[in-house]
């Protein structure tokens, strides 16, 4: 079956540092997406970054990469240089195509961060 | 980014009526709409894929008799909780594809629905 698994409920980074928020998934599928969205306190869930299976390189845009280690079946997401504007709940979600034909996202728990001043 | 648009932010409800929540894309077209359902501090729970020009696909466990989805154009699917109850209280949110080709999908701000 297919799972998302975040292991971390809660972070702290330090205001410029950076911060790796864990993601880990099971897929017996070879192809398949992760995404990683922002839910600040408003509720809204904001589209951060995709990586797919196949892509050779890891994902980034802006301040966000992700490092997409398949063989551990891992998908972290890295911020660099946080901002207090930072602090929300993060998700990473997983698409994969043999067994969602109809393009649902399974989500992890979430992670909460919280950047300090 | 697509942008998604849903309507009401906020509603408040006596026990046993009936509320509509709508989902808009409002600069694409969405062949394929999602309905999921937030507790607070937990992960969002898909309840029903919907299709535009017919039936929407719930999720295991979801009553299709209780969250009816209405999704009549390309822009616009409906929610409606019928006969709502305390328990159904919760945050809303829709989200749609931009394109079939599209994986990544847009959320909507999300509805929070409290039912006295």
């Amino acid at each position: 079956a297919q799972k998302i698994t975040q292991t971390q409920p809660g972070m702290f980074v330090q205001e410029k540092e950076a911060v790796t928020l864990d993601c880990t998934y099971d897929t017996s599928d070879q192809s398949y997406g992760l995404f990683w969205y922002k839910q600040p306190s408003s509720g809204e869930m904001i589209f951060l970054i995709y990586q797919g299976s196949y892509d050779e390189q890891n994902a980034t845009e802006g301040r966000y990469s992700l490092n997409f280690q398949k063989a551990r079946k891992s998908a972290n997401l890295v911020i660099s240089a946080s901002q207090l504007g930072d602090s929300a709940m993060y998700f990473c979600a997983m698409r994969d195509w043999i067994y969602n034909q109809g393009g649902k996202l399974i989500f992890g728990q979430g992670t909460e961060l919280s950047v300090k001043p | 980014g697509a942008v998604v648009s849903q309507h009401p932010s906020w509603v408040i409800c006596k026990s046993g009526t009936s509320v509509k929540i709508e989902c808009r894309s409002l600069d694409f077209q969405a062949t394929t709409m999602f309905w999921y359902r937030q507790f607070p501090k937990q992960s969002l729970m898909l309840m029903a894929t919907s299709n535009e020009g017919s039936k929407a696909t719930y999720e295991q466990g979801v009553e299709k008799d209780k969250f009816l989805i209405n999704h009549a154009s390309l822009t616009l699917s409906t929610l409606t909780v019928t006969s709502a109850h305390p328990e159904d209280s919760s945050f809303y949110i829709c989200s749609a594809r931009v394109s079939r080709d599209s994986e990544t999908q847009y959320f909507g701000p999300g509805t929070r629905l409290l039912v006295l």
